[in-house]
């Protein structure tokens, strides 16, 4: 079957960093997304990563390591607005049928 | 403001009664889709259109009907509904459809669609 794995719920510190950790098991890969959703609002998209390596974008940098089929988005510099759960989700195809797999999300509380 | 706008914002409704989503999106974008969001859940993606073609129909129960007239609107069709269908409804939209192979398309959200079925 088709799964991702995110952790529930995570606690930080403002100032601190954190890191959220997605793996998934899928038939095929063509990318892995992570969006953030505030509490009562849309997703919003934070990055895309479809080869190995870490791509940074200001306080927010994604991971994936293809062979491990394992994900970690990156936050530094946490401010309370950071609070949002955080949803990854995978673009699986299996003969060119494409499927968008979502993670629970991961629930980040930062604290002051 | 994401470009993608939903109404109603709540809606509470009978298991008797027929309502209809409404999701319009002002970003010039070809593929539309319709998800549901239950606490605690992955997001459900129920219907992908594409160029106004219906692409995607993942197993949703006939008491939802979906209808897409054109590239910037998309509705969702409500009748005789259940307890368990009560959830946060989604609607984005893309450049491209990630399921016919935009692979790095990012998706926009509409703020949703409360609905409680009573």
């Amino acid at each position: 079957g088709q799964n991702i794995d995110q952790p529930t719920e995570m606690t930080a510190t403002e100032g601190a960093i954190v890191q959220i950790n997605c793996t998934y098991q899928t038939s095929g890969f063509n990318g892995l997304f992570w969006y953030q959703q505030h509490a009562g609002e849309a997703p919003t998209f934070l990055s895309y990563n479809v080869l190995d390596g870490l791509e940074e974008k200001g306080r927010f940098s994604s991971f994936l390591s293809l062979s491990k089929g394992y994900s970690y988005l990156l936050l530094k510099e946490l401010q309370m607005k950071d609070s949002a759960s955080y949803l990854c989700a995978v673009l699986s195809n299996m003969d060119s049928n494409y499927q968008l797999i979502w993670g629970a999300g991961t629930k980040l509380i930062i604290k002051p | 403001e994401t470009g993608v706008t939903q109404t109603p914002r709540h809606l509470v409704m009978g298991m008797t009664n027929k309502k209809s989503l409404k999701c319009e999106q002002h970003l010039g974008h070809n593929a539309m889709y319709w998800y549901k969001q239950s606490a605690k859940k992955p997001l459900e993606l129920m219907f992908v259109y594409n160029f106004k073609e219906q692409t995607e129909n993942n197993s949703v129960p006939s008491r939802f009907s979906p209808e897409c007239p054109n590239s910037s609107h998309l509705f969702l069709h409500l009748h005789t509904l259940q307890p368990e269908d009560s959830a946060l409804y989604l609607c984005a939209s893309s450049r491209e459809s990630l399921i016919a192979g935009g692979l790095s398309s990012e998706q926009f959200f509409g703020p949703g669609t409360r609905l409680t079925v009573l």
